[in-house]
């Protein structure tokens, strides 16, 4: 079974500025996707950036950015130029294929709680 | 794109009685849904998978026969709580799979989540 641990409850910074919420994860699989999903108050599930872990280049999403280092089984994400609206839970997933070739559900870790201050 | 809905968003009901959640994928066939459920400042658990036309894959300490999921077209799969009870209470949150089946990652779309609460 895989694990995946958020070590930062919460954060907060000023808008503008540039955050990195931390994720690890332990997995013996070699084949996996890594994602961080965004929650905000209104509880619905936001895809932020995914990685695929054949892919040694680290994925971007405009304002987005992960350091996926797989060796050390680390899968950061940064947030440049930090807006009010980025405020809500951030959640690390791993997400390993299924037997088949199928996709498997998401194990997600325990969240991060970013808080953009004004 | 990518649309999934849930439906209803809210529903309160007496212990004892069943209640079922829809779950659909708008604008894509869904071969496999998820259903994920989240207690009050914690992260999201996966119960089960669903795939279209086959039975549902429970994780360990899920009760299959209290939590019942049908996946009967590609575009629905239905979670039904059957005899709740307060401890049932809970975020009940759908992922749609959008890919063809045996396909390779896919993203999961997300519901927008059914807030449970068994009196």
């Amino acid at each position: 079974a895989q694990t995946v641990t958020q070590s930062q409850p919460e954060m907060s910074v000023q808008e503008a500025e540039t955050v990195t919420l931390s994720c690890t994860y332990d997995t013996s699989e070699n084949n996996y996707y890594l994602f961080w999903y965004k929650q905000p108050p209104s509880r619905q599930m936001i895809l932020v950036i995914r990685q695929e872990a054949y892919k040694q280049q680290n994925a971007t999403e405009n304002r987005f950015s992960v350091n996926f280092q797989k060796a050390a089984k680390s899968f950061s994400l940064k947030i440049s130029d930090s807006q009010l609206g980025d405020t809500a839970m951030y959640f690390c997933a791993f997400m390993k294929r299924g037997s088949g070739g199928g996709a498997d559900g998401l194990t997600f870790g325990k969240g991060t709680h970013l808080i953009i201050q004004p | 794109g990518a649309v999934v809905s849930q439906h209803p968003s809210r529903v309160i009901c007496k212990s004892g009685t069943s209640v079922k959640i829809e779950c659909r994928s708008l604008d894509f066939q869904a071969t496999t849904m998820f259903w994920y459920r989240q207690f009050p400042k914690k992260s999201l658990m996966l119960m089960a998978t669903s795939n279209e036309g086959s039975k549902a894959t429970y994780e360990q300490g899920v009760e299959k026969d209290k939590f019942l999921i049908n996946h009967a077209s590609l575009t629905l799969s239905t979670l039904t709580v059957t005899s709740a009870h307060p401890e049932d209470s809970s975020f009940y949150i759908c992922s749609a799979r959008e890919g063809l089946a045996g396909g390779w990652g896919d993203t999961q779309y997300f519901g927008p989540g059914t807030r449970l609460t068994v009196l």
